[in-house]
């Protein structure tokens, strides 16, 4: 089985700008889970979904959103870019909820 | 103060050292997570404990959840085991919170 998948693999935005980062789970996976690792903060849960169902969501602003599609893939939008954004963000996908996780290799987002 | 913490924070050991990462926490969990993370950022799930010890290879997982304290132990480290472990716990709001990390450098 493919693994997870995440793209893009580097982004470099500005400032104001927003993105959108997109992962494809293992096949057969339903869960779908987002976080961000920086260095000063280390790893931080974003959001999970589950058949297109944000189930969960961490503490972070309005402007982080995401959302999962029939198919499983999930895309995570980020609005409003700023400096404190960048970060290499993770997205991990599981068949059941709350089971064992299986990483992507993570987008690296530079903000200038 | 973090509710989950680790340590040590680096550990150096010589090839085939017996190794242990403690982990404490001060939140209720349903469950438990030991990950592997690499040079480049790849996160490897080592072990979901949510009572016991769990085995795997070289690597042994435990976990006392009337301490709120696990252990990860490496046998007869090697050089490829250098990475960052980090532990991580769900919550009872099912939210995964992660460790900052231990960074272990084996040396031949």
């Amino acid at each position: 089985k493919a693994g997870v998948t995440q793209t893009p693999r580097y982004l470099i935005k500005t400032r104001g700008q927003q993105v959108t980062l997109s992962c494809s789970p293992i096949s057969g996976h339903r869960s779908v889970s987002w976080y961000q690792q920086t260095p000063g903060q280390g790893l931080q849960f974003l959001f999970e979904y589950f058949s297109e169902t944000q189930r969960n969501k961490g503490n972070f602003p309005g402007r982080f959103s995401g959302r999962q599609f029939s198919n499983s893939r999930s895309e995570m939008n980020v609005s409003t870019l700023e400096l404190g954004d960048s970060a290499l963000y993770l997205c991990a996908s599981s068949s059941l909820e709350r089971d064992t996780q299986y990483f992507g290799p993570g987008t690296r987002l530079t903000v200038l | 103060k973090n509710e989950v913490e680790q340590s040590p924070q680096n550990l150096t050991a010589q090839e085939g050292e017996f190794i242990t990462i403690n982990c404490s926490y001060s939140v209720g969990i349903s469950a438990l997570h030991w990950l592997q993370q690499h040079p480049g950022g790849g996160i490897v799930s080592l072990f979901m404990l949510s009572s016991g010890k769990k085995k795997h290879g070289r690597l042994i997982a435990t976990i006392n959840i009337q301490e709120k304290h696990s252990s990860l132990h490496i046998t007869a480290s090697h050089p490829r085991d250098s990475a960052v472990y980090i532990c991580a716990v769900r919550d009872n709001t099912d939210k995964l919170i992660f460790g900052t990390g231990t960074r272990l450098q084996v040396f031949p």
